[in-house]
Protein backbone atom coordinates (compact mmCIF):
# COMPACT_ATOMS: atom_id res chain seq x y z
CA UNK A 1 0.00 0.00 0.00
CA UNK A 2 1.09 3.42 -0.92
CA UNK A 3 0.43 4.75 2.81
CA UNK A 4 -2.07 7.61 3.35
CA UNK A 5 -2.36 9.91 0.45
CA UNK A 6 -2.59 13.81 0.85
CA UNK A 7 -3.16 16.32 -2.01
CA UNK A 8 -2.30 18.79 -2.88
CA UNK A 9 1.25 19.09 -0.74
CA UNK A 10 0.98 22.84 -1.00
CA UNK A 11 -1.45 25.16 -0.98
CA UNK A 12 -1.17 29.07 -1.06
CA UNK A 13 -4.54 30.88 -1.07
CA UNK A 14 -6.02 34.36 -0.87
CA UNK A 15 -7.83 35.21 2.27
CA UNK A 16 -11.86 34.88 1.85
CA UNK A 17 -11.14 32.07 -0.80
CA UNK A 18 -12.70 28.41 -0.61
CA UNK A 19 -9.79 25.72 0.44
CA UNK A 20 -10.42 21.88 0.29
CA UNK A 21 -7.93 19.29 1.12
CA UNK A 22 -8.01 15.71 0.60
CA UNK A 23 -7.03 12.25 1.64
CA UNK A 24 -6.59 9.03 0.77
CA UNK A 25 -6.77 6.38 4.18
CA UNK A 26 -4.87 2.66 3.86
CA UNK A 27 -6.90 0.63 2.19
CA UNK A 28 -8.80 -1.27 5.11
CA UNK A 29 -8.61 1.21 7.70
CA UNK A 30 -11.58 2.09 9.58
CA UNK A 31 -10.29 5.12 11.31
CA UNK A 32 -9.66 8.60 9.54
CA UNK A 33 -8.28 11.43 11.56
CA UNK A 34 -7.59 15.07 9.86
CA UNK A 35 -4.97 17.38 12.45
CA UNK A 36 -3.55 20.36 12.44
CA UNK A 37 -0.06 21.23 13.22
CA UNK A 38 1.04 24.99 14.03
CA UNK A 39 4.23 26.22 15.46
CA UNK A 40 2.15 27.67 18.50
CA UNK A 41 -0.06 25.05 19.50
CA UNK A 42 1.31 21.69 17.78
CA UNK A 43 -0.60 19.15 16.44
CA UNK A 44 -4.25 19.17 17.42
CA UNK A 45 -6.74 16.54 16.55
CA UNK A 46 -9.45 18.02 14.13
CA UNK A 47 -11.77 15.44 13.47
CA UNK A 48 -11.91 11.83 13.03
CA UNK A 49 -13.94 9.38 11.27
CA UNK A 50 -14.83 6.08 11.66
CA UNK A 51 -16.62 3.52 9.14
CA UNK A 52 -17.35 6.82 6.90
CA UNK A 53 -19.30 8.75 10.03
CA UNK A 54 -17.84 11.69 12.03
CA UNK A 55 -17.20 10.22 15.53
CA UNK A 56 -16.17 13.78 17.38
CA UNK A 57 -15.55 16.96 15.72
CA UNK A 58 -14.83 18.90 18.88
CA UNK A 59 -11.33 20.08 17.57
CA UNK A 60 -13.03 21.55 14.33
CA UNK A 61 -12.32 25.66 15.17
CA UNK A 62 -15.08 27.08 13.85
CA UNK A 63 -17.94 27.02 11.33
CA UNK A 64 -15.95 27.70 8.33
CA UNK A 65 -14.47 24.36 8.59
CA UNK A 66 -15.96 20.87 7.19
CA UNK A 67 -15.06 17.44 6.83
CA UNK A 68 -16.54 14.88 4.66
CA UNK A 69 -15.89 10.89 3.99
CA UNK A 70 -18.54 10.02 1.68
CA UNK A 71 -17.17 6.89 1.25
CA UNK A 72 -14.06 4.36 2.83
CA UNK A 73 -11.38 5.87 0.40
CA UNK A 74 -11.70 9.42 0.61
CA UNK A 75 -11.90 12.34 2.35
CA UNK A 76 -12.06 16.06 2.38
CA UNK A 77 -11.55 18.88 4.81
CA UNK A 78 -12.61 22.23 3.70
CA UNK A 79 -12.12 25.76 4.77
CA UNK A 80 -14.73 28.32 3.35
CA UNK A 81 -13.81 31.15 3.92
CA UNK A 82 -10.36 30.95 4.54
CA UNK A 83 -8.20 33.35 6.92
CA UNK A 84 -4.53 34.16 7.34
CA UNK A 85 -5.07 32.27 10.83
CA UNK A 86 -5.66 29.03 9.01
CA UNK A 87 -2.48 28.48 8.13
CA UNK A 88 -0.60 25.52 8.83
CA UNK A 89 0.19 22.05 8.30
CA UNK A 90 -3.13 19.74 8.19
CA UNK A 91 -2.50 16.11 8.48
CA UNK A 92 -4.62 13.17 7.42
CA UNK A 93 -4.14 10.02 9.69
CA UNK A 94 -5.68 6.48 9.70
CA UNK A 95 -5.89 3.30 11.61
CA UNK A 96 -7.17 -0.40 11.26
CA UNK A 97 -9.41 -0.10 14.87
CA UNK A 98 -8.68 2.59 17.43
CA UNK A 99 -7.22 1.56 20.86
CA UNK A 100 -4.07 0.28 20.93
CA UNK A 101 -3.27 0.27 17.15
CA UNK A 102 -0.60 2.85 15.41
CA UNK A 103 -2.35 5.83 13.26
CA UNK A 104 -0.57 6.47 9.76
CA UNK A 105 0.28 9.75 9.06
CA UNK A 106 -0.03 11.23 5.35
CA UNK A 107 2.96 13.74 4.28
CA UNK A 108 0.59 16.93 5.30
CA UNK A 109 -0.66 19.67 3.03
CA UNK A 110 0.73 23.16 3.67
CA UNK A 111 -1.82 25.53 3.82
CA UNK A 112 -1.18 29.19 3.18
CA UNK A 113 -3.29 32.08 3.23
CA UNK A 114 -2.30 35.41 2.34
CA UNK B 1 -7.16 18.65 31.18
CA UNK B 2 -4.22 16.34 29.34
CA UNK B 3 -0.97 18.30 28.78
CA UNK B 4 1.99 16.67 26.95
CA UNK B 5 5.17 18.12 27.79
CA UNK B 6 8.50 17.17 25.87
CA UNK B 7 12.08 18.38 27.19
CA UNK B 8 14.40 19.48 25.83
CA UNK B 9 12.76 21.47 22.77
CA UNK B 10 16.06 20.87 20.95
CA UNK B 11 19.04 18.77 21.45
CA UNK B 12 22.33 18.40 20.11
CA UNK B 13 24.32 16.17 20.32
CA UNK B 14 27.70 13.96 18.08
CA UNK B 15 27.70 10.86 16.60
CA UNK B 16 27.61 7.85 19.04
CA UNK B 17 26.35 9.33 21.57
CA UNK B 18 23.40 7.53 23.68
CA UNK B 19 20.49 9.99 24.19
CA UNK B 20 17.22 10.03 25.98
CA UNK B 21 14.40 12.26 25.38
CA UNK B 22 11.70 12.78 27.60
CA UNK B 23 8.13 13.26 27.60
CA UNK B 24 5.28 14.16 30.61
CA UNK B 25 1.99 13.98 30.85
CA UNK B 26 -0.40 15.29 33.48
CA UNK B 27 -3.12 12.71 33.90
CA UNK B 28 -2.08 9.25 34.02
CA UNK B 29 -5.42 7.51 32.68
CA UNK B 30 -4.13 6.56 29.69
CA UNK B 31 -4.61 3.90 27.27
CA UNK B 32 -1.25 4.16 25.63
CA UNK B 33 1.69 6.19 24.56
CA UNK B 34 3.47 6.63 20.97
CA UNK B 35 6.45 8.03 20.06
CA UNK B 36 6.78 9.25 16.23
CA UNK B 37 9.52 10.76 14.36
CA UNK B 38 8.50 13.92 11.78
CA UNK B 39 11.00 14.61 9.21
CA UNK B 40 11.36 18.26 7.95
CA UNK B 41 8.45 18.43 5.46
CA UNK B 42 7.30 15.15 5.96
CA UNK B 43 4.39 13.67 7.90
CA UNK B 44 4.99 11.67 11.40
CA UNK B 45 6.45 8.25 11.21
CA UNK B 46 5.45 5.84 14.50
CA UNK B 47 8.52 4.62 15.91
CA UNK B 48 7.02 2.86 18.97
CA UNK B 49 4.04 2.21 20.92
CA UNK B 50 3.73 1.11 24.34
CA UNK B 51 0.26 0.33 25.85
CA UNK B 52 -1.01 1.39 29.78
CA UNK B 53 -0.01 -2.17 30.97
CA UNK B 54 3.45 -1.96 29.68
CA UNK B 55 6.99 -0.91 31.04
CA UNK B 56 8.37 -0.77 27.97
CA UNK B 57 9.17 -1.40 24.47
CA UNK B 58 12.37 -1.90 21.77
CA UNK B 59 13.20 -1.61 18.43
CA UNK B 60 16.29 -1.59 16.78
CA UNK B 61 18.34 1.09 18.78
CA UNK B 62 15.34 2.54 20.19
CA UNK B 63 13.97 1.43 23.57
CA UNK B 64 10.68 3.58 25.19
CA UNK B 65 9.83 3.30 28.74
CA UNK B 66 6.83 4.07 30.57
CA UNK B 67 6.04 5.14 34.62
CA UNK B 68 2.42 5.64 33.93
CA UNK B 69 2.18 6.69 37.93
CA UNK B 70 5.26 9.36 37.49
CA UNK B 71 3.08 10.53 34.32
CA UNK B 72 6.57 10.06 32.43
CA UNK B 73 8.12 8.56 29.25
CA UNK B 74 11.56 8.05 27.91
CA UNK B 75 12.42 7.41 24.55
CA UNK B 76 16.44 5.93 24.56
CA UNK B 77 18.42 6.52 21.07
CA UNK B 78 21.46 4.26 21.37
CA UNK B 79 24.69 4.61 19.34
CA UNK B 80 23.18 7.98 17.40
CA UNK B 81 23.47 8.81 13.62
CA UNK B 82 23.09 11.36 11.99
CA UNK B 83 20.06 10.37 10.19
CA UNK B 84 18.46 9.89 13.39
CA UNK B 85 18.58 13.91 12.91
CA UNK B 86 14.34 14.95 13.19
CA UNK B 87 11.85 15.88 15.66
CA UNK B 88 10.68 13.33 17.83
CA UNK B 89 7.09 13.86 19.30
CA UNK B 90 4.87 11.49 22.01
CA UNK B 91 1.62 11.48 21.82
CA UNK B 92 -0.72 9.68 24.64
CA UNK B 93 -4.63 8.63 24.11
CA UNK B 94 -6.63 8.69 26.97
CA UNK B 95 -9.40 6.87 28.51
CA UNK B 96 -12.72 8.33 28.40
CA UNK B 97 -13.45 11.44 26.32
CA UNK B 98 -12.71 10.97 22.99
CA UNK B 99 -10.93 7.84 22.17
CA UNK B 100 -9.71 9.27 19.12
CA UNK B 101 -7.64 11.97 20.38
CA UNK B 102 -4.06 11.45 20.66
CA UNK B 103 -2.61 14.36 22.63
CA UNK B 104 0.84 15.50 21.39
CA UNK B 105 3.85 17.02 22.74
CA UNK B 106 5.28 19.52 21.03
CA UNK B 107 8.25 17.44 20.30
CA UNK B 108 12.32 17.37 20.67
CA UNK B 109 14.41 18.91 17.46
CA UNK B 110 17.13 16.09 17.70
CA UNK B 111 20.04 16.97 15.83
CA UNK B 112 22.83 14.57 15.45
CA UNK B 113 26.58 15.98 14.18
CA UNK B 114 29.02 14.14 12.07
Amino acid sequence: DAGVIQSPRHEVTEMGQEVTLRCKPISGHDYLFWYRQTMMRGLELLIYFNNNVPIDDSGMPEDRFSAKMPNASFSTLKIQPSEPRDSAVYFCASSLGILGTEAFFGQGTRLTVV
Amino acid sequence: KQEVTQIPAALSVPEGENLVLNCSFTDSAIYNLQWFRQDPGKGLTSLLLIQSSQREQTSGRLNASLDKSSGRSTLYIAASQPGDSATYLCAVMNYGGSQGNLIFGKGTKLSVKP
